[in-house]
């Protein structure tokens, strides 16, 4: 079926820097959208979701924007500090013939924050 | 706090071997779900219940069963142990109508 993926496996960056991981996602017709972040030794937890009626939607230091032309989902994260450093992923909401709808989850993006 | 509970977090097993892995949630939930987690794989859906009784497949079912005969509690079978089933294996949990899951940390499983 189709797939929530990530554009890189990797991301490195300094303390207090903004942080942005990316998405594209292929399944037009969801309608829902997720990130999560998973420390190490840890499940992941829910960070920020966005509908697909909206473009951008803020947390706390977290921003998720999503575009739907191109079929893309980012996360942003202002100031990043060490705690920050964790794999993040993407998921979206997706039918499984019709017998109800489950998260889909791509690949996801470790993030190290260097002091 | 609320909590999904995955009662073993590292199993070791033998090729052949019947695996249970088991997950409770105290949240009244009526949604469950198991996924495994690979490295560069993220994670993949294996079977998800929406009540008691009830089981759905994943995107990756083959080699594996479900139980949910209780609403708190939804465990993972392996008939058969393989090694291509060395993995990180995570419970989930939700309300109905709920998109956000509660994770356990994770069973992580060996199979030699």
């Amino acid at each position: 079926g189709e797939s929530v993926g990530l554009h890189l496996p990797t991301l490195s960056v300094q303390e207090g820097d903004n942080s942005i991981i990316n998405c594209a996602y292929s399944n037009s017709a969801s309608d829902y959208f997720i990130w999560y972040k998973q420390e190490s030794g840890k499940g992941p937890q829910f960070i920020i979701d966005i509908r697909s009626n909206m473009d951008k939607r803020q947390g706390q230091r977290v921003t998720v924007l999503l575009n739907k032309t191109v079929k893309h989902l980012s996360l942003q994260i202002a100031a990043t500090q060490p705690g920050d450093s964790a794999v993040y992923f993407c998921a979206e909401n997706m039918d499984f013939n019709q017998a109800g709808t489950a998260l889909i989850f791509g690949k996801g993006t470790t993030l190290s924050v260097s002091s | 706090d609320v909590k999904v509970t995955q009662s073993s977090r590292y199993l070791v097993k033998r090729t052949g071997e019947k695996v249970f892995l088991e997950c409770v949630q105290d949240m009244d939930h009526e949604n469950m779900f198991w996924y495994r987690q690979d490295p560069g794989l993220g994670l993949r859906l294996i079977y998800f219940s929406y009540d008691v009784k009830m089981k759905e497949k994943g995107d990756i079912p083959e080699g594996y069963s479900v139980s949910r005969e209780k609403k708190e509690r939804f465990s993972l079978i392996l008939e058969s142990a393989s090694t291509n089933q060395t993995s990180m294996y995570l419970c989930a949990s939700s309300f109905t109508g709920a998109n956000v899951l509660t994770f356990g940390a994770g069973s992580r499983l060996t199979v030699l």
